[in-house]
């Protein structure tokens, strides 16, 4: 069974630029979450998707960031403009319907702003 | 959901039993403990989780005290690819919740 898998791995972009990661969760997964780590702190949630809906996306830093979920299958988050703060490790995850399941993490991408 | 308080470094020589602390005495009666790890920078891992009766799987125990304010990962048999930072993280249940982490220990296994 495949994990969930983010595209890319790598991304090096200037500031005032737009780039799009994104997030293919474990097949029948209706829950899948972005977290993000900037340098020196520590992991932060970003949001929560139901199928298709945005549940909570109470950790978005700020308009620059759009996140979407097509159908309820992959995801992409979209920042535009990049500022310099945005580098970091961005990382997906997903879990099954249901109460305490474990989540499942992707690699994460790394993204470069500069 | 409730804060957690853990050791920010701890070693542990190769085979020997690794016990990683975790501190959450104002866990609410509800909420689960959590238990993920991070190797290098590759993504969170998860290890395992329980409420309040012990927990074993394949790679872990989790021994949770019976007043609930603190637990126990114990990995039985640790191995250099054990190194990694544990994050002991508690989270509401019934719910699909995020999962909030904080600073973690950081295990070295050494040879």
């Amino acid at each position: 069974e495949a994990g969930v898998t983010q595209f890319p791995s790598h991304s090096v972009i200037e500031k005032g630029q737009t780039v799009t990661l994104r997030c293919d969760p474990i097949s029948g997964h209706d829950n899948l979450y972005w977290y993000r780590r900037v340098m020196g702190k520590e992991i932060k949630f970003l949001l929560h998707f139901v199928k298709e809906s945005k549940q909570d996306e109470s950790g978005m830093p700020n308009n620059r960031f759009l996140a979407e979920r097509t159908g309820g299958t992959y995801s992409t988050l979209k920042v535009q403009p990049a500022e310099l703060e945005d580098s970091g490790v961005y990382f997906c995850a997903s879990s099954q319907r249901g109460m305490n399941t474990e989540a499942f993490f992707g690699q994460g991408t790394r993204l470069t702003v500069v | 959901d409730a804060k957690t308080t853990q050791p920010p470094s701890m070693d542990c020589a190769e085979g020997r039993a690794a016990n990683l602390p975790c501190n959450h005495s104002t866990i609410s009666g509800n909420e689960y403990v959590y238990w993920y790890r991070q190797i290098h920078s590759q993504g969170p891992q998860y290890i395992i989780h329980g409420l309040k009766n012990n927990e074993t799987n394949e790679m872990a125990s989790l021994i949770i005290t019976e007043d609930r304010k603190s637990s126990t990962l114990i990995l039985p048999h640790a191995t250099l690819r054990d190194t990694a930072v544990y994050y002991c993280i508690v989270r509401g249940a019934g719910s699909a919740r995020q999962l909030t982490f904080g600073s973690g220990t950081q295990l070295t296994v050494l040879p």
